[in-house]
């Protein structure tokens, strides 16, 4: 079964700072992969969806990158801010379009 | 504004009392799906939809029932509801069968005591 891991589980660091969260992925037949925020309790907010033909895609401060062959996305954040404190969660979806969620990444921004 | 609404957003309820979570979205999108999330487990999918009167049980569908008579709307009912049924839900939906990525609503916190 397809499995999404997600590391680090949490991270704390200082305003300002560039971040990279990771998500790989078991089973390289990928359709798309999708990137989430969510605040506490709150629902899931859609950041960035890459298709499997592309190799990145940027929002803002926001670039996630989708390397297939080694099974792996990456969502770098520049420049954070308390504002991006929550947790960030990747969805796989393969053949089916059933996506696979990772456990997120909390992440803390303080002043 | 293209959404997924769900309701209520809080409920508690006592064991054994039927209880129905609605979900509806205004985009027109096929697929909907329920997920339940909970510490240390994650999102675990419940029931989905690819379509119309079209249902399957996703990873944790003890307990829970699901209908798709139109296309709008996908509720949750939970027949006879159990303190281990205490979780956050989530209704999603996705066009094209999620060709164009997945739309979340903002949650329904339940607790049965």
């Amino acid at each position: 079964k397809q499995e999404v891991t997600q590391i680090p589980a949490a991270l704390s660091v200082p305003e300002g700072e560039n971040l990279v969260l990771n998500c790989s992925f078991t089973d390289s037949a990928i359709y798309n992969l999708q990137w989430f925020r969510q605040d506490p309790g709150k629902g899931l907010t859609s950041l960035l969806l890459i298709q499997s033909s592309q190799r990145e895609q940027t929002s803002g401060r926001l670039n996630a990158s989708l390397d297939k062959s080694s099974g792996r996305s990456t969502l770098y954040i520049a420049a954070s801010q308390p504002g991006d404190s929550a947790t960030y969660l990747c969805a796989w979806s393969g053949g089916s379009y059933i996506p696979t969620f990772g456990r997120g990444t909390s992440l803390i921004v303080h002043p | 504004e293209a959404q997924v609404t769900q309701n209520p957003r809080y409920l508690i309820t006592v064991t054994g009392k039927k209880l129905t979570v609605t979900c509806s979205q205004n985009m027109n999108h096929e697929y909907m799906s329920w997920y339940r999330q909970d510490p240390g487990l994650g999102l675990r999918q419940i029931y989905y939809s690819m379509n119309v009167e079209v249902t399957d049980k996703g990873d944790v569908p003890e307990g829970y029932k699901v209908s798709r008579k139109e296309k709008r709307n996908f509720p949750l009912i939970l027949e006879s509801p159990s303190p281990n049924q205490t979780s956050l839900y989530f209704c999603a939906s996705s066009s094209g069968q999620g060709r164009r990525g997945y739309t979340f609503g903002s949650g329904t916190r339940l607790t049965v005591v």
